[in-house]
């Protein structure tokens, strides 16, 4: 069974920590995601990879950054918690330039920052 | 920002009832796609539509598709108490990577 596994479900982190998010996928994709989901804002981009190396800005990249050294593996990296970060983290990936297929998500990382 | 957006925001029925929600988008569409969020879980891919096409079906689900009027909707079918979920419509416009961009969702509840 195909899946892409976030490597917490719950986090409870201190204000100014750093934290990483890690996210792997076992179908080869070459995209992949991260999302922050709040209620009443959806589901917002905060980066994604299209490429091992290679990382473009989403619509809220502020206070996060990105790695990508493997193709299976996108980690997200808040280089300094703050409490407007908590939320639930969302990783996906997907097939490159392919229309035929979705996203497949992981089950996400319910970030608290006290 | 959100291409799409979900009417109703919640909906509540019985079960075996049909329930219908509605997506609109703003920019022009290479497909769109429809995900299940069960409360506190990842989302689920259950039916993509391409832009050339106008209606798609699996199972008990009914998509439809309006490129003139920017909008889709989803149909259940004889519903169940475990399709109580999120359901988010996403539009990939062809960006590099394929990037969905995601609407707010309806929340359905099936009761029993």
């Amino acid at each position: 069974d195909v899946k892409v596994t976030q490597s917490s479900r719950y986090l409870v982190k201190r204000t100014g920590e750093k934290v990483f998010l890690e996210c792997v996928q076992d179908m080869d994709h070459e995209n992949m995601f991260w999302y922050r989901q709040d209620p009443g804002l959806g589901l917002r981009l905060i980066y994604f990879s299209y490429d091992v190396k290679m990382k473009e800005k989403g619509d809220i990249p502020e206070g996060y950054s990105v790695s990508r050294e493997k193709k299976e593996r996108f980690s997200l990296i808040l280089e300094s918690a703050s409490t407007n970060q908590t939320s639930m983290y969302l990783c996906a990936s997907s097939f490159h330039l392919s229309d035929s297929y979705g996203y497949t998500f992981g089950s996400g990382t319910r970030l608290t920052v006290v | 920002s959100q291409q799409g957006e979900e009417d109703p925001q919640a909906l509540s029925i019985q079960e075996g009832e049909n329930a219908t929600m509605n997506c609109s988008y703003k920019t022009s569409i290479n497909n769109l796609q429809w995900y299940r969020q069960n409360s506190g879980r990842g989302l689920v891919h259950l039916i993509l539509i391409r832009s050339n096409e106008r209606e798609k079906h699996s199972g008990r689900l009914r998509v439809t598709l309006d490129t003139s009027k920017k909008s889709s909707s989803l149909l259940i079918t004889a519903s169940r108490a475990a399709d109580t979920a999120s359901y988010f419509c996403a539009t990939d416009a062809g960006d590099a990577g394929n990037m969905l961009t995601f609407g707010g969702g309806t929340r359905l509840m099936v009761k029993p």
